[in-house]
C-alpha cells in the first residue's frame, strides 16, 4: 500500500513569491492534514480537510491556505512568502470522522527554503 | 495554554536495555495520544495510539501507558537496538483532530 506522497521534495523561493505544495493521501483516507516543522521547533498544526471541506485551522495567517480535491488529494498555498516560512511542511492523512481517534500517517514532507 | 513536555535531554542507553520516554502535558484533556518516530529528513512514522479510557497498549517491543490523572504517558522500548535510535514524538489529539506535538526526545542506543 502506497503511503502519503508529497511533492516537490524541495522548493526554493524568494521573499514575496507564492508556493504551492501537493499531497496525495493513502488510498481510502478522506482526511488530510498539514503541519509546519520549523528548525528546532515542534510540528505545528496548519489545516485539516475532510471530504473537501476545511474543518479546522491552526494559528497561522490567512496567506496560508489550501484545498482538497474530489480525489482527496490536497494543495497547500503560501502567499507573500517570508523568511520565517522556511520549514519542512508535512502532510498527513487518516480515515475520516471528527473525533474518530484515527492515527495520522505522514509523508516525508516538502522542504521549503526562502532566500 | 496547552503545553507538552518530553524528556528535554537526549536519552542514551545500552543495547538490550529498556528505554523509557516520558510525555507530560498541562491545560489539556486529550481524547487520545499518539507516539511517532522521526528520523532525520523524514516524516514522522506512526507507532501507537492510546485512547483516554485505555491504560496500556502494546505492540511487539513497544508499550505505552496513559495516566489521565497524572497527565502523563510513558513509552517503553524493550530489548532496545541501535536501529531504534531516532527522535520520538508524542502528540495529543481530541475532537478537532488537530494533533498537538511535543518537541521530541532523541534516543541513542549504543551497541
Amino acid at each position: 500500500e502506497a503511503g502519503v506522497t508529497q511533492s516537490p521534495t524541495h522548493l526554493i523561493k524568494t521573499r514575496g513569491q507564492q508556493a504551492t505544495l501537493r499531497c496525495s493521501p493513502i488510498s481510502g483516507h478522506t482526511s488530510v492534514y498539514w503541519y509546519q516543522q520549523a528548525l528546532g521547533l515542534g510540528l505545528q498544526f496548519l489545516l485539516w480537510y475532510d471530504e473537501g471541506e476545511e474543518r479546522n485551522r491552526g494559528n497561522f495567517p490567512p496567506r496560508f491556505s489550501g484545498r482538497q480535491f474530489p480525489n482527496y488529494s490536497s494543495e497547500l498555498n503560501v502567499n507573500a512568502l517570508e523568511l520565517e516560512d522556511s520549514a519542512l511542511y508535512l502532510c498527513a492523512s487518516s480515515l475520516t470522522g471528527v473525533g474518530a481517534n484515527q492515527p495520522q500517517h505522514f509523508g516525508d514532507g516538502t522542504r521549503l527554503s526562502i532566500l | 495554554s496547552q503545553k507538552i513536555e518530553q524528556n528535554s535531554e537526549a536519552l542514551n542507553i545500552q543495547e538490550g536495555k529498556t528505554a523509557t520516554l516520558t510525555c507530560n502535558y498541562t491545560n489539556y484533556s486529550p481524547a487520545y495520544l499518539q507516539w511517532y518516530r522521526q528520523d532525520p529528513g523524514r516524516g514522522p512514522v506512526f507507532l501507537l495510539l492510546i485512547r483516554e479510557n485505555e491504560k496500556e497498549k502494546r505492540k511487539e517491543r513497544l508499550k505505552v501507558t496513559f495516566d489521565t490523572t497524572l497527565k502523563q504517558s510513558l513509552f517503553h522500548i524493550t530489548a532496545s537496538q541501535p536501529a531504534d535510535s531516532a527522535t520520538y514524538l508524542c502528540a495529543l489529539g481530541g475532537a478537532t483532530n488537530k494533533l498537538i506535538f511535543g518537541t521530541g526526545t532523541l534516543l541513542a542506543v549504543q551497541p
